[in-house]
C-alpha cells in the first residue's frame, strides 16, 4: 500500500502562533490531497482539500502542495486552544479511496 | 437522518464470537467506506462501496471479515470468530462525490 507519512507530535504551540503540520506521500500519481481534523474521542472531519501546486487559503487555514517534492502541509494561523486536535493527512492512492497518515497531535497552549 | 449513523456504539464480545456492525449513510450518498482505528493509530482502510458494489476487497484484514451493502444504503460489516486483535473503533463514512467523507461516530469493539 502506498504510504502517507506524518510526524506524530505532539506539536505544541502558544496561542496566537502559527502551527505548521507536514505530510509526505509516496504515490507520485496522486492528484488530490486532504486534511482531516479529529478531536479526541470523536470522528474525523474534513477541513481542507487541495488539488494544485501552491497555496490554498480558507480562513485561518492554508494548505500548501508541492507535487515535485511529494509534500503537503497545513498552516494554522492565530492558533486557538480549540484547534488542539489530531490532524490527519489523506491521499487517494491506487485502489484505496483515501490512505490516511497516522496524524499529528497539535496542542495549543493558552 | 442528518448524518452517518452507526450501531451499536459499543460492543463487547467474547473471543470466537461473530459480530455484525451496521452503518446507515447520509441519504443520497452513493459511496460508503469502512475504516478501523486502533488506539493511538491512524485509520486503516477496510473496504468501500460504490452503490452496492465493492470494487476492491483487498483491504479486509482476513477472510473472517466480510461486508455487504444492499439497496445502495445500509451496510453491514461482519467479523466472524473474533480475535483480540480485532478490538478497535470501526468507522463508517459516506460521500456524495469526491473524497469529502462524512464519518459516523463509530462502533467501539472490544474482544475479551
Amino acid at each position: 500500500q502506498k504510504e502517507v507519512e506524518q510526524n506524530s507530535g505532539p506539536l505544541s504551540v502558544p496561542e496566537g502562533a502559527i502551527a505548521s503540520l507536514n505530510c509526505t506521500y509516496s504515490d507520485r500519481g496522486s492528484q488530490s490531497f486532504f486534511w482531516y481534523r479529529q478531536y479526541s474521542g470523536k470522528s474525523p472531519e474534513l477541513i481542507m482539500s487541495i488539488y494544485s501546486n501552491g497555496d490554498k487559503e480558507d480562513g485561518r487555514f492554508t494548505a500548501q502542495l508541492n507535487k515535485a517534492s511529494q509534500y503537503v502541509s497545513l498552516l494554522i494561523r492565530d492558533s486557538q486552544p480549540s484547534d488542539s486536535a489530531t490532524y490527519l493527512c489523506a491521499v487517494p492512492s491506487g485502489n484505496t479511496p483515501l490512505v490516511f497518515g497516522k496524524g499529528t497531535r497539535l496542542s495549543v497552549i493558552a | 437522518g442528518a448524518g452517518v449513523s452507526q450501531s451499536p456504539s459499543n460492543k463487547v464480545t467474547e473471543k470466537g464470537k461473530d459480530v455484525e456492525l451496521r452503518c446507515d449513510p447520509i441519504s443520497g450518498h452513493t459511496a460508503l467506506y469502512w475504516y478501523r482505528q486502533s488506539l493511538g493509530q491512524g485509520l486503516e482502510f477496510l473496504i468501500y462501496f460504490q452503490g452496492n458494489s465493492a470494487p476492491d476487497k483487498s483491504g479486509l484484514p482476513s477472510d473472517r471479515f466480510s461486508a455487504e451493502r444492499t439497496g445502495g444504503s445500509v451496510s453491514t460489516l461482519t467479523i466472524q470468530r473474533t480475535q483480540q486483535e480485532d478490538s478497535a473503533v470501526y468507522l463508517c463514512a459516506s460521500s456524495l462525490q469526491g473524497y469529502s467523507l462524512h464519518f459516523g461516530n463509530g462502533t467501539r469493539l472490544t474482544v475479551t
